[in-house]
């Protein structure tokens, strides 16, 4: 089956840095996303990996093994407005969607 | 990125009614939408894809008849909650996929609340 595990939750501090992880085991690989999602509001697209390596774009930076299935989510200079679920999503061969179950981020001061 | 517009964001109900929610891709087309529903606490989970011009694909347990979708433009996608009960009541999430070469980025609507009383 298809399957994508990322932590439930993970605490951070204001200012600091951290990682959520991300594996999966999917029919195909066409890309993978990472979503933020705010309480009570809808997702946002963060990033798109489908080549090996670290993308870039401010703040935040997603890195991207396919040999191992791996990805990661690194958030720097913590705010406290990034205390949100953040969501990893693989395209599979179909270019359908799977999603994680979503890891829920707590700032702390 | 693209934008995708979605209502309305909450709706209150009587059971027994029926409740439409649109959703639009407002600079782009979209060819394909998703319909999303997220009970408080926990993941996403898709209804159905929504294909422009053609029936909708619904996802195992989701009844077609009760959720009925059409989309019948390259920018607009309705689902209809008929016979509304409490139970139905969730966050109602849409999506529109934007094709960019050869990534497909699926962008979301703010959601619709539905409250049925």
């Amino acid at each position: 089956g298809q399957n994508i595990d990322q932590p439930t939750e993970m605490t951070a501090t204001e200012g600091a840095i951290v990682q959520i992880n991300c594996t999966y085991q999917t029919s195909g690989f066409n890309g993978l996303f990472w979503y933020q999602q705010h309480a009570g509001e809808a997702p946002t697209f963060l990033s798109y990996n489908v080549l090996d390596g670290l993308e870039e774009k401010g703040r935040f930076s997603s890195f991207l093994s396919r040999s191992k299935g791996y990805s990661y989510l690194l958030l720097k200079e913590l705010q406290m407005k990034d205390s949100a679920s953040y969501l990893c999503a693989v395209t599979d061969s179909n270019y359908q969607l799977i999603w994680g179950a979503g890891t829920k981020l707590i700032i702390k001061p | 990125g693209a934008v995708v517009s979605q209502h309305p964001s909450w709706v209150i109900c009587k059971s027994g009614t029926s409740v439409k929610i649109e959703c639009r891709s407002l600079d782009f087309q979209a060819t394909t939408m998703f319909w999303y529903r997220q009970f408080p606490k926990q993941s996403l989970m898709l209804m159905a894809t929504s294909n422009e011009g053609s029936k909708a694909t619904y996802e195992q347990g989701v009844e077609k008849d009760k959720f009925l979708i059409n989309h019948a433009s390259l920018t607009l996608s309705t689902l209809t909650v008929t016979s509304a009960h409490p139970e139905d009541s969730s966050f109602y999430i849409c999506s529109a996929r934007e094709l960019a070469g050869e990534v497909n980025i699926q962008y979301f609507g703010a959601g619709t609340r539905l409250s049925v009383l």
